[in-house]
Parts: structure tokens; C-alpha cells; sequence
């Protein structure tokens, strides 16, 4: 079974505060992907970065950055100076590679609120 | 990148009417769809996976005779609310994949609002 947990539920920060958003996963697969996607007020989910699970390089992108640590199961989005445009429902996801049935599971999101 | 299109982006129906839903991969063959369904402030919840040509594989919980998913092409999905019911109000989503990809490429989303 897989799950996902990102614990905050909102976060509200000022404009250009850097916030981290948690994720913490769970799987008994040895290859999966990790995912995280921003959902603005339109609903559409917009993809921001896809990480293997062999693949523990940190990731920067910006003022966006990741950091995949397997030893605590955690993939955790850091903004750096965040703006009012990032404030949105933030999704981590997982997927298995394993067989052919690739099921994404969800978090239950974050919902950010930049303050100006 | 690879494009998903959903039409409509909004519906609203009377209650006990039925509603189609349609998700296209426009630059892509998607051998897998799936379909997802948001209530307000929750997360995405996975109704069912269809394969082209093949019955789609529900998720527990998830009523095949009410939500029926027909995967015709390669670029075509369709999701039939029957009878919808006011609780039926949600967001719906689709997503494809193309072959064994690990990549799901996602919909813009259909608001439905059932009265």
C-alpha cells in the first residue's frame, strides 16, 4: 500500500519569507517517483518536478528547490522568497514502477497563502 | 509538452439527469487514462484506470453502473455521471499516460454542480 502524508494544512507566510512544505511517504516498492504539483483557485494542477527514487540529488529550480532524503522517507518543496503568485494548494504524489498498474497516490495538500 | 484537454470545463444539471465528460490527449497516444474525482479543499481520490479497448478497473468505493468510462482511441476517454445526484457535485479530472511511461499528464479539470 502506499501513502502519502504532508501534515500542514495551510501555511500562511509574508511576501518573501522562504517556506518549506513537508511530504512524507510510504511505500514497499524499491522504484517509484516522487512528484509535486501546484493547484491555483483554477483547479488546473500545474506539474513542478518529477524525482526517482534512485535519484537523491537535491533539486533547484528557481526559487523552488527539493529535498529527497529515502533514509526518512520525506520529499520535502522549499520556496525561497515567496510571492503572492505561490499561494495555491500544493500536492505531493507517488507513483510505483513496478508491474503495469502505475497508480498515483495523493497527499491531502497544502494549501499556501502569500501574504503582500 | 504533452497536452490533456476536458470538455466541458463546467457543467451544471438537474438532478437525476446524466452527464458526459470527455478527455482527450491531443499530441499523445494514451494507452491508460484516469479519472479522478476533488470535493472542495480535499485531495485528488482515484475513481478508476481505463485501458483503451478494455473495461476500466474501478476503485473500491466507486460505483461502475453510476460513473461509467468508456476508453474508445488512444486520445479518448469519456466519463458518464448517470443520474446525477446533488453529493455527485465535484471536480472531476482526468489524466493520460502514454505506454508504460511513469509520466500522467493531467486535465484541466470539469466543475460539475448537480442541482
Amino acid at each position: 500500500a502506499q501513502k502519502v502524508t504532508q501534515a500542514q494544512t495551510e501555511i500562511s507566510v509574508v511576501e518573501k519569507e522562504d517556506v518549506t512544505l513537508d511530504c512524507v511517504y510510504e511505500t514497499r516498492d524499491t522504484t517509484y517517483y516522487l512528484f509535486w504539483y501546484k493547484q491555483p483557485p483554477s483547479g488546473e494542477l500545474v506539474f513542478l518536478i518529477r524525482r526517482n527514487s534512485f535519484d537523491e540529488q537535491n533539486e533547484i529550480s528557481g526559487r523552488y528547490s527539493w529535498n529527497f532524503q529515502k533514509s526518512t522517507s520525506s520529499f520535502n518543496f522549499t520556496i525561497t522568497a515567496s510571492q503572492v503568485v505561490d499561494s495555491a494548494v500544493y500536492f505531493c504524489a507517488l507513483t510505483n514502477l513496478s508491474g503495469g498498474y502505475q497508480k498515483v497516490t495523493f497527499g491531502t495538500g497544502t494549501k499556501l497563502q502569500v501574504i503582500p | 509538452g504533452a497536452v490533456v484537454s476536458q470538455h466541458p470545463s463546467w457543467v451544471i444539471c438537474k438532478s437525476g439527469t446524466s452527464v458526459k465528460i470527455e478527455c482527450r490527449s491531443l499530441d499523445f497516444q494514451a494507452t491508460t487514462m484516469f479519472w479522478y474525482r476533488q470535493f472542495p479543499k480535499q485531495s485528488l481520490m482515484l475513481m478508476a484506470t481505463s485501458n483503451e479497448g478494455s473495461k476500466a478497473t474501478y476503485e473500491q468505493g466507486v460505483e461502475k453502473d453510476k460513473f461509467l468510462i468508456n476508453h474508445a482511441s488512444l486520445t479518448l476517454s469519456t466519463l458518464t455521471v448517470t443520474s446525477a445526484h446533488p453529493e455527485d457535485s465535484s471536480f472531476y479530472i482526468c489524466s493520460a499516460r502514454e505506454g508504460t511511461s511513469a509520466e500522467q499528464f493531467f486535465g484541466p479539470g470539469t466543475r460539475l454542480t448537480v442541482l
